[in-house]
């Protein structure tokens, strides 16, 4: 049980276009999804902190004009990457937490490996 | 400012033996203290949870300690595999409600020798 999906896995996509992914807990309603940000070598960084049918809480430094997240259902968060360019190369990776199964663990994902060309 | 700091980027252990990672941390007061398991390209899974009011936590071959006195927690793998290898997260929930983000450590890159 409490699985989450992330789609695509891996996007190439050229600098100044935007790239969507989805992020779905399978077997559970989320009570609230998190996005991070993993380069190579480093620690995972919290990005945003979304709750569905609120506005994504976003963290110092990171645009959120740039990285739209939204939160349409109990199931899915989508983050936005607009107008990306190389430097937003990276490993974004979501996690869910669920008050009906445990408050405090966060189900992650397994990632989406960006490339902006 | 907040930091978390694990031991050693990488650390090789011969099969059999027990693992010890180390995880400190400065100017936090977490209520929990987690540790996850991180395999190349892939997201982290959760391992264990500590409350600030336990002393250790044990799951078959894994054991957690946390003290707070010394913002430390060490991690333990007894009678290492080499399926044991991969990276391992200390991550801290500043309030432990959930509603929080985690803030994780760098990571320890475990090598098990055979």
């Amino acid at each position: 049980g409490a699985v989450v999906s992330q789609h695509p896995s891996r996007v190439i996509c050229k600098s100044g276009t935007s790239v969507k992914i989805e992020c779905r807990s399978l077997d559970f309603q989320a009570t609230t999804m998190f996005w991070y940000r993993q380069f190579p070598k480093q620690s995972l960084m919290l990005m945003a902190t979304s709750n569905e049918g609120s506005k994504a809480t976003y963290e110092q430094g990171v645009e959120k004009d740039k990285f739209l997240i939204n939160h349409a259902s109990l199931t899915l968060s989508t983050l936005t990457v607009t107008s990306a360019h190389p430097e937003d190369s990276s490993f974004y990776i979501c996690s869910a937490t669920s008050r009906g199964i445990s408050p405090y663990e966060q189900y992650f994902g397994p990632g989406t490996r960006l490339t902006v060309t | 400012s907040q930091k978390i700091e694990q031991n050693s980027e990488a650390l090789n252990i011969q099969e059999g033996k027990t693992a010890t990672l180390t995880c400190n941390y400065t100017n936090y007061s977490p209520a929990y203290l987690q540790w996850y398991r991180q395999d190349p390209g892939r997201g982290p899974v959760f391992l264990l949870l500590i409350r600030e009011n336990e002393k250790e936590k044990r799951k078959e071959r894994l054991k957690v300690t946390f003290d707070t006195t010394l913002k430390q927690s060490l991690f333990h793998i007894t009678a290492s595999q080499p399926a044991d290898s991969a990276t391992y997260l200390c991550a801290l929930d500043p309030r432990g409600g959930g509603a929080d983000g985690l803030t994780f450590g760098k990571g320890t890159h475990l090598i098990i020798q055979p």
